[in-house]
């Protein structure tokens, strides 16, 4: 299996803040790799696909690069609604696999 | 706009088998990839497996000894089936679906407990 490595596990930053959120993969995957949001007592929103594209209706402010084994995620200017843990998720091979999550908290 | 519902039972006793179906609305089943996800309380997301509509599987290796999964086109549903289960398969369970390897598309999720 593809093990998905997430940091950090946990943040706290201020409202307009930069976050970035980086997930490397246990080998190459090339852009094959997915961005959830997550909110409590809800079911996971797809916010990046294929590493870099954003889905329709998701605010541009939400970003992802990267290719090969390292990956970023990045919210240029962190909102209040933003509160939430964020996923990565590779399907370059099956079994499809998470990062562990990183949950982002407003300081 | 595609949408998707869990159903079950909510409380499954150890060893016995935990039966969910995915019912989808606003589009046809009869295409793509549909996936079973899972998540207990306060931790990470597992993938389960997939079924294609034609009824093709793959399902994750550390569950496939107790997996089962099918689609019914005419009721545009799937299905899990998961056998001998235990305390650790309580989660909630997701449904979604998966268009070109992404989960675009995921219903609420339905929480199962395993107890006696």
């Amino acid at each position: 299996d593809i093990q998905m490595t997430q940091s950090p596990s946990s943040l706290s930053a201020s409202v307009g803040d930069r976050v970035t959120i980086t997930c490397q993969a246990s080998q190459d995957i090339s852009n094959y790799l997915n961005w959830f949001q997550q909110k409590p007592g809800k079911a996971p929103k797809l916010l990046i696909y294929d590493a870099s594209n954003l889905e329709t209706g998701v605010p541009s402010r939400f970003s992802g690069s990267g290719s090969g084994t390292d990956f970023t995620f990045t919210i240029s200017s962190l909102q209040p609604e933003d509160i939430a843990t964020y996923y990565c998720q590779q399907y370059d091979n099956l079994p499809l696999t998470f990062g562990g999550g990183t949950k982002v908290e407003i300081k | 706009q595609v949408q998707l519902q869990e159903s079950g039972p909510g409380l499954v006793k150890p060893s016995e088998t935990l039966s969910l179906t995915c019912t989808v609305s606003g589009g046809s089943i009869s295409s793509d990839y549909w996936s079973w996800i899972r998540q207990p309380a306060g931790k990470g997301l597992e993938w389960i497996g997939r079924i294609y509509t034609s009824g093709s599987t793959n399902y994750n290796p550390s569950l496939k000894s107790r997996v089962t999964m099918s689609v019914d086109t005419s009721k545009n549903q799937f299905s899990l089936k998961l056998s001998s289960v235990t305390a650790a398969d309580t989660a909630m369970y997701y449904c979604a679906r998966m268009l070109r390897g992404v989960h675009d598309y995921w219903g609420q999720g339905t929480l199962v407990t395993v107890s006696s």
